[in-house]
């Protein structure tokens, strides 16, 4: 149980185009979601979380029209990089929270996707 | 504000070795939660434990065990009888009890075991 997924697992694209990537649970509802960025040897830092049916709430630095992010179910968030450059080429890793019993502790865990490596030509 | 510590950037064991990573946090509030997680190369993070700040008991599953003690604000995570399979990066990772969860993690180690 505790499956996420991501899609693309890997994207090249030119300077200017978007950029969609998509972050499922797959056996769990997520009632909040997580969206990072990791450099090379480096550690997670947290772009923005997203709850289900409201706007997401960008971390300090996070530009929220580059990086627009919508949870349109329990089940869904996407990360759209707008114009993107290659300055934003980075492995974007998602999270999900899972919403069970609180009492089990499970709603208190991040369960992460695959990632992906976006490279911006 | 939060912060979790992980002083071992690197640490390189020989198969069949012990290995203890080491983690230190930060944190004001009563009601927190710490994790580690595993980053083999393929990226993904693999969560390994979630430990609740009111239960101090140590944790063991197969070769891994944790310790948490929070009067020191650890929580060291031991690999016994190390294999080349969990050469990884390792995060320690702290969450307070605000309503979204947020993680902040440590900077991680590098574990390299080698044959």
């Amino acid at each position: 149980g505790a499956v996420v997924s991501q899609h693309p697992s890997r994207v090249i694209c030119k300077s200017g185009t978007s950029v969609k990537i998509e972050c499922r649970s797959l056996d769990f509802q997520a009632t909040t979601m997580f969206w990072y960025r990791q450099f090379p040897k480096q550690s997670l830092m947290l772009m923005a979380t997203s709850n289900e049916g409201s706007k997401a709430t960008y971390e300090q630095g996070v530009e929220k029209d580059k990086f627009l992010i919508n949870h349109a179910s329990l089940t869904l968030s996407t990360l759209t990089v707008t114009s993107a450059h290659p300055e934003d080429s980075s492995f974007y890793i998602c999270s999900a929270r899972d919403r069970g019993p609180a009492l089990a502790g499970a709603g208190e865990t991040q369960y992460f996707g695959p990632g992906t490596r976006l490279l911006v030509l | 504000a939060q912060k979790v510590t992980q002083a071992q950037t690197e640490i390189s064991v020989v198969e069949k070795e012990d290995v203890t990573l080491d983690c230190v946090y930060e944190t004001r509030d009563t009601t927190y939660y710490l994790f580690w997680y595993k980053q083999p190369p393929s990226g993904e993070l693999v969560f390994l434990i979630r430990r609740n700040s009111f239960d101090e008991q140590n944790e063991i599953s197969g070769r891994y065990s944790w310790n948490f003690q929070k009067s020191t604000s650890s929580f060291n995570f031991t690999i016994t009888a190390s294999q080349v399979v969990d050469s990884a990066v390792y995060f320690c990772a702290l969450a307070y009890s605000g309503s979204a969860r947020q993680l902040t993690f440590g900077s991680g180690t590098q574990l390299t075991v080698l044959p």
